[in-house]
Order: C-alpha cells, then structure tokens, then sequence
C-alpha cells in the first residue's frame, strides 16, 4: 500500500498570514497515461462530512475559494492556504487514489 | 442537489453483525462507484470499501476482509455494507462517499452513522 505522510500534524497560523500543508507518498502517484497526480486534499470540520478542495494535485474543486491551492508532483505535494480565514479552521487530509486509496494521517489547522 | 444519507449504526457487542445502508438522491447511483470510508480518533480517515458502478468489482482494505461485504441496489438508489464479525478496533463514523467519474477522488460525502463496537 502507498503510504501518506503529511507534515506537520498540527500548524497554529495567524489570521490572514500563510499556511502550509505538506504530504508525501512512499511511491509516486504520478500516472503516465493521463499525466497527472491522483492526489486530492481535503477539509474536514468537527460534525461535519470532509469536503473536496482539491484533485488532480493543483485543480480546485467547483466553489472551493482561490486562497487555496495546491501544489506538486510525483511524491511531494502542498496545499497552500494563502490568507487564512476563521472558517479555515479544520483537519485537512491527502488522498492518493493512484493505488486503491489511502489518506495521511491529517493535519490540524488552528488560528494563532 | 446530491444528497447522501446514511443508517444503521449502533452500539453492538464484539462479535457481532451490523447492516449499514446509504440513501442516494440527486444523482444517477449506476454512473458512479462508490466508497464506505471511516473515522476513526487514532487512525483518521479510511477507505474500508469500494465498489464499481454495476457491483461487479469490489476492494476492501486488508483489516476488513472476510468480514465486510460492501454491495448496492442501483434500482433502490442504495449502498450497503454488511459488517460481520465485529471488533472494538470498527469503532469508528462510517461515511457514504461518492467516487468522482474522473478518478478516485471523493467529491460528496453523507453525514455518517456510528458505530460502536463494545461489550
């Protein structure tokens, strides 16, 4: 199975500064036929389902907010949260779907 | 709208048998596979069951092979997942997902139904 680690496990940024979410694959999930990474994040609030940010590595979700992006290739990847929001608050997880599916462990983002 | 809406989680004792169901509306069920994924506190999230769109495939991760059977009922606009066997470890919110038709991301999510395994 690939294995999804993300870094850090937690993160407290002020409001409106940067934040940054780092995921790595044990292999490369990077498919040569289509050309793309079958990575996603995702937002997950207490009481709340996980949300669809991002997939294929860098393409945002339909009504999903510019400040966030994501980034990479291969086996490192970013999602970036430019200008962080109290409603950003959350758990925000990747997803390979290169080889069945597995998710990091999460990454708990809260307001400095 | 997409709506998902799961059911039949409980309390159930070590052992024991538990039949979730997931409700689809807003979407044609037969043109997506579908997944059960679950939350757990120590383990986060995990896809524990995928299914193809005609139920003709199936993959489970490794810790609930033999014991869960994922299916659907296209024509009841339905998944299912048949949990036998039950350990403490299931403990966990189970979570309806639907595949997005360009990969495996999930792009809609049920609100979940627990589970709790525990004598």
């Amino acid at each position: 199975d690939i294995v999804m680690t993300q870094s850090p496990d937690s993160l407290a940024v002020s409001l409106g500064e940067r934040a940054t979410i780092n995921c790595k694959s044990s292999q490369s999930v990077l498919s040569s036929v289509n050309n793309e990474n079958f990575l996603a994040w995702y937002q997950h609030k207490p009481g709340q389902p996980p949300k669809l940010l991002i997939y294929w590595a860098s393409t945002r979700e339909s009504g999903v907010p510019d400040r966030f992006s994501g980034s990479g290739s291969g086996t490192d990847f970013t999602l970036t949260i430019s200008s962080l929001q109290a409603a950003d608050v959350a758990v925000y997880y990747c997803q390979q779907y290169y080889s069945t599916s597995t998710f990091g462990q999460g990454t708990k983002v809260e307001i400095k | 709208e997409v709506q998902l809406v799961e059911s039949g989680g409980r309390l159930v004792q070590p052992g024991g048998s538990l039949r979730l169901s997931c409700a689809a509306s807003g979407f044609t069920l037969s043109n997506y596979w579908m997944s059960w994924v679950r939350q757990t506190p120590g383990k986060g999230l995990e896809r524990v069951a995928h299914i193809k769109k005609d139920g003709s495939e199936k993959f489970y991760v490794d810790s609930v092979k033999g014991r869960f059977t994922i299916s659907r009922d296209n024509a009841k606009n339905s998944l299912y997942l048949q949990m036998n066997s039950l350990r403490v470890e299931d403990t966990a919110l189970y979570y309806c997902a639907r595949d997005a038709d360009r990969g495996g991301d999930l792009d809609f999510w049920g609100q979940g139904t627990l589970v709790t395994v525990s004598s």
